[in-house]
């Protein structure tokens, strides 16, 4: 069964660096979308995207934070200028359609930022 | 407000018993898609079961069902024959339309912590 690759699964970094976090949705998916959830609580709306832009976005995604989709097939979450609080796990998903398409959500990067 | 609503933050069940996980929902929409999500500790999130709006009967994928009850606004996770593997959260999440302030984007509840004991 297809499913959406992230990599890394875990991602260290200092605070006040980028990071790029990676994903590879499902190919035939049309929607794409950042989650995160913080350890142990809510899963929280970052960003949607279609037809190579950004649809959605949520008051979390700030201008610190961009996506990209720089090829036919990969997916990127960029962190400009990372603070503590983006300490997460950060999800990717996709969905083939809008309405009642499920999410199919990637593995998860841990991201840690000290 | 609260569009999902999960009141259980815990919940216990015996080995081969049947367990109820509870959400409601609140929307305005008449046209809304609701999905089941279970997260186990390894930390993935996989779809279990989508009931829409419309649908007449309640969804069902294997040992899963979906208890809609739509004039209650509730979108209850039915596991039957619980399994030592189900222990984990659950999610219930939202897909509405624009129609009630939506976006088609699924908001998703705080989850319910499921044990399943031998």
């Amino acid at each position: 069964e297809p499913e959406v690759t992230q990599t890394p699964s875990h991602q260290v970094t200092q605070m006040g660096q980028e990071v790029i976090l990676r994903c590879v949705p499902i190919s035939n998916h049309l929607y794409f979308y950042w989650y995160r959830q913080i350890l142990g609580q809510k899963v929280e709306f970052l960003v949607s995207f279609y037809n190579n832009e950004i649809s959605e976005k949520s008051e979390i995604f700030d201008d610190q934070f961009s996506v990209e989709r720089p090829d036919g097939s990969n997916f990127t979450l960029k962190i400009r200028s990372t603070k503590l609080e983006d300490s997460a796990m950060y999800f990717c998903a996709s969905s083939q359609g809008l309405f009642n398409s499920p999410l199919h959500f990637g593995n998860g990067t841990r991201l840690t930022v000290t | 407000a609260q569009k999902i609503t999960q009141t259980q933050p815990g919940m216990f069940v015996q080995e081969k018993e049947a367990v109820t996980l509870d959400c409601t929902y609140d929307t305005s929409d008449q046209s809304y898609g609701l999905f089941w999500y279970k997260q186990p500790s390894s930390g993935e999130m996989i779809f279990l079961i989508y009931q829409g709006s419309y649908d007449e009967q309640n969804a069902t994928e294997g040992r899963y069902s979906l208890n809609f009850q739509k004039a209650r606004k509730s979108a209850n996770l039915v596991i039957s024959a619980s399994q030592l593997g189900d222990s984990a959260m659950y999610f219930c999440a939202m897909r509405e339309g624009p129609a009630s302030g939506g976006s088609y984007i699924p908001t998703f509840g705080r989850g319910t912590s499921l044990i399943v004991h031998p």
